[in-house]
């Protein structure tokens, strides 16, 4: 089946610093990446919808400016949070769309915890 | 956009019991997804079921799309099936809308 890796896995940082997010479909092209967040014991909630070579779309609510997404290529995408708070800690996901065949099939990555201080 | 419903939201069962997991939609998809959460947060395809029924191994699902709903079949539960079990469709576009997730608690 198809895989998709993030990392880190966790990272630790402090208020105000920003930290990248990398996420990589590993044996197939993904021309469509989505960025999820997870508070506990909650389900999970889009973010934003990325495209390679083209800006991402966000939800409503979700500012740009602050978690910018980059999908340079159909194999890899990043979400910078920059400027980080405490109330950024969260557990982020990623998923990729392989699209062979016009599938609507979507894969995770094991996602990333991150805790700010 | 589309609402997903899960129920039962929790449930616990002894080992070897079997179980249905329900999921209501409330319009016409073009995807729909059972995913299972371990423990570390990863969360496992369990299947791509936009309609029809497939079976793997003891879990199986069967999705009516004309009446919009799926259900998740779990049989003889082992404790390895604990976790979470999320229900997702694909909205406008292609990305995905969670339901709230049934947590399952299978016990020795």
């Amino acid at each position: 089946g198809a895989v998709v890796s993030q990392h880190p896995s966790w990272v630790i940082c402090k208020s105000g610093t920003s930290v990248k997010i990398e996420c990589r479909s590993l044996d197939f092209q993904a021309t469509t990446m989505f960025w999820y967040r997870q508070f506990p014991k909650q389900s999970l909630m889009l973010m934003a919808t990325s495209n390679e070579g083209s800006k991402a779309t966000y939800e409503q609510g979700v500012e740009k400016d602050k978690f910018l997404i980059n999908h340079a290529s159909l194999t890899l995408s990043t979400l910078t949070v920059t400027s980080a708070h405490p109330e950024d800690s969260s557990f982020y996901i990623c998923s990729a769309r392989d699209g062979r065949g016009g599938s609507y099939e979507q894969y995770f990555g094991p996602g990333t915890r991150l805790t700010v201080t | 956009g589309i609402q997903v419903e899960q129920s039962p939201p929790d449930l616990i069962l002894q080992e070897g019991a079997n179980s249905t997991l329900r999921c209501n939609f409330s319009d016409s998809v073009n995807n729909l997804q059972w995913f299972h959460q371990n423990p570390w947060g990863q969360l496992i395809n369990l299947f791509y079921i936009p309609s029809g029924t497939k079976q793997n191994g003891r879990l199986s699902a069967t999705t009516v799309a004309t009446e919009r709903y799926s259900l998740l079949y779990i049989s003889s539960s082992q404790t390895t099936d604990s976790g979470v079990y999320f229900c997702a469709v694909v909205d406008s576009g292609y990305a995905l809308n969670f339901g709230k997730g049934t947590s399952l608690l299978v016990t020795p």
